[in-house]
């Protein structure tokens, strides 16, 4: 069953702009992740964030979790050429497996 | 550095033919998954192993079966190929022991596999 759902499916930026992206999810989690997948690649892993937690940092990277809402967003700044890529948010259920949504694919144009 | 193996990186198969997909991680990690993506569908699990010698089923394991080789390996066959399996394949591999889903999945480079 696919808990979380990206919005949008796809964004277009210019390299130095910032790129955010949503995450929803249905029912109460214990934790979150987001994935980056380069074309051909497989998954990579960014950042984890816990249903007490409300916002991690790592590099450029953001992502906030408002549980009241079971909705999670990432934010890449300054982005850069090497950012192009599908993301992934990664809810778990009710037994602790992750499920995968379909994905948001960003694209950072010269 | 190598961390989760995945081979062959391509296939192309018959119906009805069989094959093996075979994983191998090098980071001492105790749970091991298969996944298949396709398509505007992400990814769905399709078995776990969530120690050595223990396998379980995910979301969508009908036609396919795993084998927990040993700490390292974790292999996915199909027995008898269906279109409905054209897909790309992901192993990945976890630390703790069991479905902890507060660690991260460390994932290799995918089998694009067609079954015509």
């Amino acid at each position: 069953s696919q808990q979380g759902e990206e919005d949008p499916q796809a964004l277009s930026i210019q390299e130095g702009e910032n790129a955010t992206m949503n995450c929803s999810y249905k029912t109460s989690i214990n934790n979150l992740q987001w994935y980056r997948q380069n074309s051909g690649r497989g998954l990579v892993h960014l950042i984890l964030i816990r249903s007490n937690e409300r916002e991690k940092h790592s590099g450029r990277l953001r992502v906030t979790l408002d549980t009241s809402k079971k909705s999670s967003s990432l934010l890449i700044t300054a982005s850069r050429a090497a950012d192009t890529a599908s993301y992934f948010c990664a809810t778990d259920d009710n037994d602790y497996k992750l499920s995968f949504g379909a994905g948001t694919t960003v694209t950072v144009r010269a | 550095n190598a961390g989760v193996t995945q081979t062959p990186k391509f296939q192309v198969l018959k119906t009805g033919q069989s094959m093996t997909l075979q994983c191998a991680q090098d980071m001492n990690h105790n749970s091991m998954y298969w996944y298949r993506q396709d398509p505007g569908m992400g990814l769905r699990l399709i078995y776990y192993s969530a120690s050595e010698g223990t396998t379980d089923k995910g979301e969508v394991p009908n036609g396919y079966n795993v084998s927990r080789l040993n700490k390292r390996e974790f292999s996915l066959r199909l027995e008898s190929a269906a279109p409905s399996q054209t897909s790309v394949y992901f192993c990945a591999s976890s630390y703790g022991t069991g479905l902890y889903s507060n660690q991260p999945q460390h994932f290799g480079d995918g089998t694009r596999l067609s079954i015509l």
